[in-house]
């Protein structure tokens, strides 16, 4: 079975500070990975990655694939309380046309 | 619609009854997902429907569990004679199958048996 392990399940940091998420999964079949955030209801998308080493960027969120070693990473510089969410990771395997998630980070940002 | 509208958001039913849960995906959104959410968990994939294909019904735990399409745009999730462990936020989500495969979710539906 696929599987997509996110650490750590939780995170709480104060203000201002950097945090790192971490994503894993299996090789098998793989097509791409997938962040979300997820605050109260509807996860809201965030970053698709395909290739190794590039880095994707939104203002202060930044994330990278690196397919040598399967993880991806999130991080999120100068956090605000408006980061605290749930995390979501998810992955794309080719012949399956399904989102396989992991169980997500939840982020606490403390003022 | 201009989002993924799912209703009713929120449904209490008692166990043994039957719920349905409804999903309008994004106009012109070929594929339709239902994931469900319990309280704590990641999203664990339920159906997956995709134009006029066979649904990929792999994820339904149990027969009780079952999922229409109607003319390719709403779906419903059927859950019959629920029981407690049924109670979870059920999320639909679309995608317009460009090969991304980025899904826009709607807000749920959080189902409370008792």
């Amino acid at each position: 079975e696929d599987k997509v392990v996110q650490s750590p399940l939780s995170l709480v940091v104060h203000e201002g500070d950097t945090v790192t998420l971490n994503c894993s999964y299996e090789v098998t079949n793989f097509r791409s990975l997938l962040w979300y955030k997820q605050e109260k209801k509807a996860p809201t998308f965030l970053f698709m990655l395909t290739s190794s080493g590039i880095e994707k960027k939104s203002g202060r969120l930044s994330s990278i694939l690196d397919k040598k070693e399967l993880f991806s990473i999130l991080n999120i510089t100068a956090t605000q309380t408006g980061d605290s969410a749930v995390y979501l990771c998810a992955v794309l395997y080719f012949g399956n046309e399904k989102l396989t998630f992991g169980t997500g980070t939840r982020l606490t940002i403390i003022p | 619609g201009a989002g993924v509208s799912q209703s009713p958001s929120n449904k209490v039913t008692e166990k043994g009854k039957d719920v349905e849960l409804r999903c309008d995906p994004i106009s012109g959104h070929t594929a339709l997902y239902w994931y469900r959410q319990s309280l704590g968990q990641g999203l664990e994939f339920l159906i997956y429907f995709q134009g006029n294909s066979a649904p990929d019904k792999s994820g339904l735990p149990s027969d009780r569990f079952s999922a229409e399409r109607t003319g390719g745009s709403v779906s419903t999730l059927t859950i019959q004679r629920t029981q407690q462990e049924d109670s979870a936020v059920y999320l639909c989500a679309s995608s317009s199958y460009s090969g991304a495969n980025v899904l826009t979710f709607g807000a749920g539906s959080r189902l409370t048996v008792l």
